[in-house]
């Protein structure tokens, strides 16, 4: 049971537009801590793909973008590509575990 | 470019020490900026941070609640890399294992290779 919660999966067709939530509580997100967000393609390590609740590292297409509010956070992808096609984190500070938690992740299919 | 590479065996038996290795390039284990991470993940945990090093005019540890009794992670700024020591394994330890770098932005921005884990006699 991860201390944030993500839907187990998600799909969308190409050029589609999807979301996938991360619900915390009072002591992580609620609290005010930012959300990271990380793709992780099969056999690779994750991939920060939004950091700071909103902000896209260079070379992530803004096609991918995150929104924070009360004790959830949300990634959203528009223009869906076959290779969007991963597994998706997120993660945030937990004060009462005074450590950094994850997410259970989401993985995408693109139908 | 930072480039973490990971090291140590991937089988351990239970009740022993599992060590890992990550070697830093690009940046440097005493950054007053960075901090180094140790990370898991396995099929029933998900994604599980372990604890990190860092250096702030002295240097801290953080440990994850869960393997705090259990856990040492170490620095040697002579090789510019840091370790992993997760004491009394046991088979729900099996993992893959990653070290990372958290930055500015207290996100883990790059990622060793991975070293799979596994616990068993």
């Amino acid at each position: 049971q991860s201390v944030l919660t993500q839907p187990p999966s998600v799909s969308g067709a190409p050029g589609q537009r999807v979301t996938i939530s991360c619900t915390g509580s009072s002591s992580n997100i609620g609290a005010g801590y930012d959300v990271h967000w990380y793709q992780q393609l099969p056999g690779t390590a994750p991939k920060v793909l939004i950091y700071g609740n909103s902000n896209r590292p260079s070379g992530v297409p803004d096609r991918f973008s995150g929104s924070k509010s009360g004790t959830s956070a949300s990634l959203a992808i528009s223009g869906l590509q076959a290779e969007d096609e991963a597994d998706y984190y997120c993660q945030s500070y937990d004060s009462s575990l005074s450590g950094w938690v994850f997410g259970g992740g989401t993985k995408l299919t693109v139908l | 470019q930072v480039r973490l590479q990971q090291s140590g065996p991937g089988l351990v038996k239970p009740s022993q020490t599992l060590s890992l290795t990550c070697a830093i390039s690009g940046d440097s284990v005493s950054s007053n900026s960075a901090a180094w991470n140790w990370i898991r993940q396995s099929p029933s945990r998900g994604l599980e941070w372990l604890g990190k090093t860092y250096y702030r005019s002295k240097w801290y540890n953080d440990y994850a609640v869960s393997v705090k009794s259990r856990i040492t992670i170490n620095r040697d700024t002579s090789k510019n890399q840091f370790s992993l020591q997760l004491n009394s394994v046991t088979p729900d330890d099996t993992a893959l294992y990653y070290c990372a770098r958290e930055g500015v932005n207290d996100a883990f921005d790059f990622w060793g290779q991975g070293t799979m884990v596994t616990v068993s006699s």
